[in-house]
């Protein structure tokens, strides 16, 4: 990835369990979105946050930033058998919203 | 509501063969991406246009152009087609603002080069 990297690369939880996935960053950023994807689907977006801003949340989702260490994380809490997809986190370092993607977590719950 | 249409959903070619995808962005979005996806990677940002002129370039390669219609709608032409063009093919689409919005995505287009 040319922006950073995604952690874990996959994760397998039981439903009902939380699920946390990290993405790290390199350059400065205006935000930091979250996007899921099905296989073989077009990505939707999750959650948006801020440079400014340090916790956001979403129903049962829960994204941190911490742009000192350039790193991001997504909480998925009281996990389903539909959250199973791909999560990527993204950035833009330019106004005009181009964003970079990280790597991906592969995201299994199993029912 | 309406969604990001791509056509085709699906397409095969040979190499050295020509493709032209096409999107057509959510009414009233002024901004069209496109990204390229191989097969277990990440989105790859290719082009933008933003009120039909290209506002951002990734890596796009020679080989393939872009534009933005007065409708709005956004085709990616690629030609000399390689194996290694085969991937899924993204576009989205947001409308600028002072804050940045998420993008929409298409389903994409699933190009395999034969």
């Amino acid at each position: 990835s040319q922006q950073g990297e995604e952690d874990p690369q996959a994760l397998s939880i039981q439903e009902g369990e939380n699920a946390t996935m990290n993405c790290s960053y390199k350059t400065s950023i205006n935000n930091l979105q979250w996007y899921r994807q099905n296989s073989g689907r077009g990505l939707v977006h999750l959650i948006l946050i801020r440079s400014n801003e340090r916790e956001k949340h979403s129903g049962r989702l829960r994204v941190t930033l911490d742009t000192s260490k350039k790193s991001s994380s997504l909480l998925i809490t009281a996990s389903r058998a539909a959250d199973t997809a791909s999560y990527f986190c993204a950035t833009d370092a330019h106004a005009g919203n181009m964003l970079t993607f990280g790597g991906g977590t592969r995201l299994m719950v199993k029912p | 509501a309406a969604g990001v249409i791509q056509s085709p959903r699906h397409l095969i070619k040979e190499k050295r063969e020509t493709a032209t995808l096409k999107c057509y962005p959510i009414p009233r979005h002024d901004t069209v991406y496109w990204y390229q996806q191989g097969p277990g990677q990440d989105p790859q940002f290719l082009i933008s246009f933003y009120e039909k002129m290209q506002s951002d370039k990734g890596s796009i390669p020679d080989r393939f152009s872009a534009q933005q219609f007065s409708d709005y709608h956004s085709e990616l032409n690629m030609s000399s087609l390689e194996l290694g063009d085969s991937a899924l093919y993204f576009c989205a689409s947001s409308r600028m603002g002072p804050v940045n919005s998420p993008l929409h995505f298409g389903n994409g287009t699933r190009l395999t080069v034969t």
